[in-house]
């Protein structure tokens, strides 16, 4: 167990709909960082959040948000599903903004149909 | 931006022997990280080893060693005695030593480990 905790595991959702992802960074650590892994595009970085407030943005749609609520846990959401949404979503902590210290969850395999 | 190439998306070794997967990266930055992540088929990633740019000597964590060349944007990964839990899909990241800390994935090797 890394500490990082991703529910749910699996989720299997319909295309137009909305779903959200939650994180639970390991105790003690700032930041939270999501990932997206799927055939077509490899691993991909999404957002980070340091404590409560968005650090930085890498490839993540429109359609998709994200938030670090106060205490600590994040949520990804996802909306208007389509197809190539489906993927697995890498959730990761940190104890400070800058550093190598990730820690990575098992993610949530997300399928769309 | 930076990247980060794995050249080789499958290999193979024998139980006992040892592996080397290659990976190359550009950036235009002095100061960063590299690491190898492992992920089983549990899905989870799992740290195998970190490289510092700043630092010459390569790192080394029990069988698994790198050869970082930085001059050659190289950073290899060998894994010595090989072991049937080694198989998994490995990949190469690269991390800015500030700026935000996200990492760049190379596309993965897949590696069998065969008994």
């Amino acid at each position: 167990d890394s500490g990082v905790t991703q529910t749910p595991k699996h989720l299997i959702t319909a295309t137009g709909q909305r779903v959200t992802l939650r994180c639970s960074p390991r105790s003690g650590d700032l930041s939270v960082y999501w990932y997206q892994q799927s055939l077509d595009q490899g691993l991909q970085f999404l957002i980070q959040y340091y404590n409560g407030e968005e650090r930085a943005k890498g490839n993540i749609l429109e359609r998709f948000s994200a938030q670090q609520f106060p205490d600590l846990h994040s949520e990804l959401n996802l909306s208007s599903l389509e197809l190539g949404d489906s993927a697995l979503y890498f959730c990761a902590s940190s104890v400070r903004d800058g550093g190598k210290d990730y820690t990575f969850g098992s993610g949530t395999r997300l399928t769309v149909v | 931006a930076q990247t980060v190439t794995q050249s080789q998306p499958e290999m193979s070794v024998q139980e006992a022997e040892t592996v080397t997967l290659s990976c190359t990266y550009d950036t235009s930055e002095n100061n960063y990280y590299l690491f190898w992540y492992k992920q089983p088929p549990s899905r989870q990633m799992i740290l195998v080893i970190r490289q510092e740019a700043y630092k010459q000597q390569n790192a080394t964590e029990n069988r698994f060693s790198v050869n970082f060349q930085k001059a050659a944007k190289s950073f290899s990964l060998k894994i010595s005695d090989s072991q049937l839990g080694d198989t998994a899909m490995y990949f190469c990241a690269f991390m800015k030593y500030y700026a935000g800390n996200m990492l760049t994935f190379g596309g993965g090797t897949r590696l069998m480990v065969k008994p």
